[in-house]
Formats: structure tokens, sequence, C-alpha cells
């Protein structure tokens, strides 16, 4: 099963709100709740921002929410903020039982 | 809180195996999670390998299944990662995760990870 794909930069002034897209099929995001969203910054691990689409956990800032339209997902900052920068992935259950990530998003807060 | 650290041998042969162990502190690999792997080439995105509960039951990378193994030792708080066969593609950060809930559904806990390059 192929990766589900995001753009693969996006960009936004301090204040402002973005939106990362995360398109895949029936098989995946269209197909199950089961979608999360990770924040990497550059050395680091990951840090889970969203799991099953839009709900956050613990500790996580009320300016990242997540949803899903389709076979499509969005990842929504508000607010943004400089430390923001970083990249981001999301990832969907698959059919097979198989787990897929998108190739990344890298923003640059302006 | 719940730490995560991997240990694994940062140098392996081509056609060696990729062995990598996670030692969690301040939660019990008992306590119902299912806990798992993703690795992440130099420069590159993201692959889930595979997850395992307490009791052993795994879940593996359709791509990966024929080359891995998970176990998983209660006694100690470690679970494991093998990759057989290995090859330059492996080459990759190995973290160790802990799954917030369900198999695959978000990992929530992740160890800072561990680099292992596969090279002669």
């Amino acid at each position: 099963q192929s990766a589900l794909t995001q753009p693969a930069s996006v960009s936004g002034s301090p204040g402002q709100s973005i939106t990362i897209s995360c398109t895949g099929t029936s098989g995946d995001i269209g197909g199950y709740k089961y979608v999360s969203w990770y924040q990497q910054h550059p050395g680091k691990a990951p840090k889970l921002l969203i799991y099953d689409v839009s709900d956050r956990p613990s500790g996580v800032s009320g300016r990242f929410s997540g949803s899903r339209s389709g076979n499509t997902a969005s990842l929504t900052i508000s607010g943004l903020q400089a430390e923001d920068e970083a990249d981001f992935y999301c990832s969907s259950y698959a059919t097979s039982g198989t787990l897929l990530f998108g190739g990344g998003t890298k923003l640059t807060v302006l | 809180q719940v730490q995560l650290q991997e240990s694994g041998p940062g140098l392996v042969k081509p056609s060696e195996t990729v062995s990598v162990t996670c030692t969690v502190s301040g939660y019990s690999i008992n306590s119902g999670n299912y806990w798992g792997w993703v690795r992440q080439p130099p420069g590159k995105g993201l692959e889930w390998i595979g997850s395992i509960y307490r009791t052993g039951s795994t879940s593996y990378n359709p791509s990966l299944k024929s080359r891995v193994t998970m176990s998983v030792d209660t006694s100690k708080n470690q679970f494991s990662l093998n990759v057989t066969s290995a090859t330059a593609a492996d080459t990759a950060v190995y973290y160790c995760v802990r799954v917030i809930v369900g198999a695959t559904r978000g990992f929530d806990y992740w160890g800072q990870g561990t680099l292992v390059t596969v090279s002669s």
C-alpha cells in the first residue's frame, strides 16, 4: 500500500492559522476513524498531537485540531508560533491491519 | 513518568540481523497498552514496523513481516525487535513507542531513537 499524500511544505506568519492535508483512500483514511498526527523537530523523536482523527492527548495544546472529510484528513494549527516550525506527519490505519504514514510536511513560520 | 530507552548495536553487516531492545521505566508493560517500533531512514519519513501486546500477540507491517520478529519480556519490562537479512535499506533510526489505544491508533510515548547502520 502507498504512503499517504501530504504537501511537501506549508508556511504561515505568527498568529495565523494553517492547515496541512493528508490524502489517502477509502481503504485507509476514508474507511477508518484512526488518523493520527505527529510533530517532529530536527533531531528529536516525533510527538503525538492528534489521534482517532480529532482527539488530543493530555498536555497537547488546543491550538492543534484534526478533522476528516472523505479520504482526506487535515491538521489545523491556530495562533501560529515560532516554535511550531517542524515536520508534521499523518498516519492512518489501513485495510489488512497495517499502519501507513504520510511523507511529511515541513512547516515554516515566516 | 513514562520513559522508553532503545539499545542497539549501532553497526550491522549486510545479511546479518538488526536487534534492538526497548526498556520501559515509570510504567508497567503489563498495564494494558500495545508497544511498537517505528523507524526513520536518515532524512526520510516514518515507517511503522509492528506492534506487540504483553501476551506476545503481534501485528506486523506486511512489507516487513517476513523478516521481522518482536518479543516481550514482562519480567524485565522490555520488548525487542529483530530484523533479519539486513540490507542498506534497513539503515535508520529505530524508535520504540507506546500505543495510546489499540495496536496502532497513536504513539504517545517515544524513545529517543537509536541509529542502526547496515554496512560492511
